[in-house]
């Protein structure tokens, strides 16, 4: 079955970087983009963006353009989304999800766990 | 940049009522390009439908979406205590994913 399961909590101070992992097993990790999705405390849902698997290509939000980097290694199928210089309202759980992207239709149909990234000084 | 606005905010109903909730684009949206998403607290979102219409394998049947152009509507025509969540839209475009800020359907 599909699965993605993501690292583990965790917290930063201000500043700093944040790398969470997505391993993808039960498919062909080369098959599907993978897309990061958080959510702050609270709030709705905010697309960060995406990286193909296959060709490592990446499209990020513009809101997160020069601080989000996402990157995959097809060895152990596993996803990738580093975040730098956190600020406080960068807490939010993290979540990486499996794209369905074809001409005709466009949907997340497996999603990760959930990292939980908390921003403190 | 399209916006997805979501309505109701917060729909307080009882078990066995009918709810609508609607998504309103701010431009046209391909329906192809359409889906819901049912979130719990807790846990990642789950996908309902997509395609603005089809459901999503093992979504019971009383979930239904509709719509097209900017107007688009999730029909929950019973429901049951389990479906007492917060609801998202999402449109895709331009390479670009989008969520509505959600509904939350609270038992009354």
């Amino acid at each position: 079955q599909v699965q993605l399961v993501q690292s583990g909590a965790e917290v930063k101070k201000p500043g700093a970087s944040v790398k969470v992992s997505c391993k993808a097993s039960g498919y062909t990790f080369t098959g599907y983009y993978i897309h990061w999705v958080r959510q702050a405390p609270g709030q709705g849902l905010e697309w960060m963006g995406r990286v193909n698997p296959d060709s490592g290509g990446t499209i990020y939000a513009q809101k997160f353009q020069g601080r989000v980097t996402m990157t995959r290694d097809t060895s152990i199928s596993t996803a990738d989304m580093e975040l730098s210089r956190l600020r406080s309202d960068d807490t939010a759980v993290y979540y990486c999800a499996r794209g369905v992207s074809t001409w005709s239709e466009f949907y997340f149909d497996y999603w990760g766990q959930g990292t939980l990234v908390t921003v403190s000084s | 940049e399209i916006v997805l606005t979501q309505s109701p905010g917060t729909l307080s109903l009882s078990p066995g009522e009918r709810a609508t909730l609607s998504c309103r684009a701010s431009q046209s949206v391909s329906i192809s390009y359409l889906a819901w998403y049912q979130q719990k607290p807790g846990q990642p979102p789950r996908l309902l439908i997509s395609g603005a219409s089809t459901r999503a394998t093992g979504i019971p049947d009383r979930f239904s979406g509709s719509g097209s152009g900017t107007d688009f509507t999730l029909t929950i025509s019973r429901l049951e205590p389990e479906d007492f969540a917060v609801y998202y839209c999402q449109k895709y475009g331009s390479s670009v994913a989008t969520f509505g800020q959600g509904t939350k359907v609270e038992i009354k």
